[in-house]
Order: C-alpha cells, then sequence, then structure tokens
C-alpha cells in the first residue's frame, strides 16, 4: 500500500476564512512534505517534517501554517490567504527524510481562494 | 532560476514505438533522479530512480540513461502505450544535508497515439 490521501479534493474559501488542509498515510513513513502547485508549473517545496518535526521551511509565509499531530497525519492550517494562493496542494511521504527515498505523493487539494 | 529542465512541453508519439523523454540539469550536487507520472486528478506516481553511480536502470517498458557529463538524463518507454499518456516529471536531489528536498522539472506531456 503506497497511499497517501488527501482532504478535502476541492476548497474554494474567501481570504478572510480559516481552512485546513489534511494528508494522511499508513505506511509507517517518518517524513512529510507539503508542496504547492500552479498550474503549468513544477511541484514546489514548501514544509518538510522529519519524525514529526519541521525541519524545512522554505520561506513560506506565515499564512501557511503546517501542523504534524503524529507520524500518521499532516495538517495545513490557512488563513487569510490571498488569490495568488490558488493552486494545487501536494502532500508527500517517505520512508525517513534522506535523500534516496522515494516520495509517494496524495492527489492533492485543488485550492481556490476567491 | 531552474536547476532542472524540461526543455520539451509535450510529445506526441505512435502506439508501439519509443518515446524518449529528456531532462537536463546545472547542479552539479545532484546524485539522484527520479521520474513520475501524472494523471489529471491525480497525485505524481513514482516511476523509476537513478543514482549517480550509474548510466542505466530498467525497469520493464521504462529505461532511465544518465549522462552525468553532459548533466543529462532521459526516460525511455518502449513500446509506448496509450496508457502511457500523462505529464512525466523529471526529478533530482542531493545528498548533501540531512533533508532530501526533490527539485522537479516542468514536466512533459506525453500523448500515444492508437
Amino acid at each position: 500500500d503506497t497511499e497517501v490521501t488527501q482532504t478535502p479534493k476541492h476548497l474554494v474559501m474567501g481570504m478572510t476564512n480559516k481552512k485546513s488542509l489534511k494528508c494522511e498515510q499508513h505506511m509507517g513513513h517518518r517524513a512529510m512534505y507539503w508542496y504547492k502547485q500552479k498550474a503549468k508549473k513544477p511541484p514546489e517545496l514548501m514544509f518538510v517534517y522529519s519524525y514529526e518535526k519541521l525541519s524545512i521551511n522554505e520561506s513560506v509565509p506565515s499564512r501557511f501554517s503546517p501542523e504534524c499531530p503524529n507520524s500518521s497525519l499532516l495538517n495545513l492550517h490557512l488563513h487569510a490567504l490571498q488569490p495568488e494562493d490558488s493552486a494545487l496542494y501536494l502532500c508527500a511521504s517517505s520512508q525517513d527524510a534522506r535523500t534516496r527515498n522515494i516520495q509517494y505523493f496524495g492527489a492533492g487539494t485543488r485550492l481556490s481562494v476567491l | 532560476d531552474q536547476q532542472v529542465k524540461q526543455n520539451s512541453p509535450s510529445l506526441s508519439v505512435q502506439e508501439g514505438r519509443i518515446s524518449i523523454l529528456n531532462c537536463d540539469y546545472t547542479n552539479s550536487m545532484f546524485d539522484y533522479f527520479l521520474w513520475y507520472k501524472k494523471y489529471p486528478a491525480e497525485g505524481p506516481t513514482f516511476l523509476i530512480s537513478i543514482s549517480s553511480i550509474k548510466d542505466k536502470n530498467e525497469d520493464g517498458r521504462f529505461t532511465v540513461f544518465l549522462n552525468k557529463s553532459a548533466k543529462h538524463l532521459s526516460l525511455h518507454i518502449v513500446p509506448s502505450q496509450p496508457g502511457d499518456s500523462a505529464v512525466y516529471f523529471c526529478a533530482a536531489s542531493a545528498s548533501t544535508g540531512a533533508n532530501s528536498k526533490l527539485t522537479f522539472g516542468k514536466g512533459i506531456t506525453l500523448s500515444v497515439r492508437p
């Protein structure tokens, strides 16, 4: 089983809303990732969690707040987003955060900010 | 500055023929390379990888070739099948530091004609 589950699949929110994206994996992976992908662009890394601790923040604005409650779950809390934040948000996991570990991706959450 | 480049945005091939997808990189620290396939409304799916100590890796119909001196890799699919029609991303990582980061190219849209 190499499944990473993301909910919701689609989300529309206003600029004053607070919402959360959720990601879950049951592969026993100890590294989890958030990526942002705009149309016709490659996925761009936002955050890396390693053993439930934030290890990489790619200078992401504070309106995006990640959380890793346990080794299977990863959340991305959204607040006061801008229309340019509309994108596909992808979650991934890997055995651990060392290089040469394959990252397995979820189907993503398509976010629209109005 | 794009460190992983997929300069051809699309490729169309006849079913049964060979598909060759190219990828170039600029960062000489990259030492592990992966190809992902992405269907619409799904997340990227791992296809095949290669370490910099090898120049070829084969898995069924998929073969990846690495030319380190040219900083170039290619994915060969033979024979191509209509189900291979998807966006293919090349990704690279460097085994420096404690955390893996994947840098993706922009992707190539492959269309396999029946």
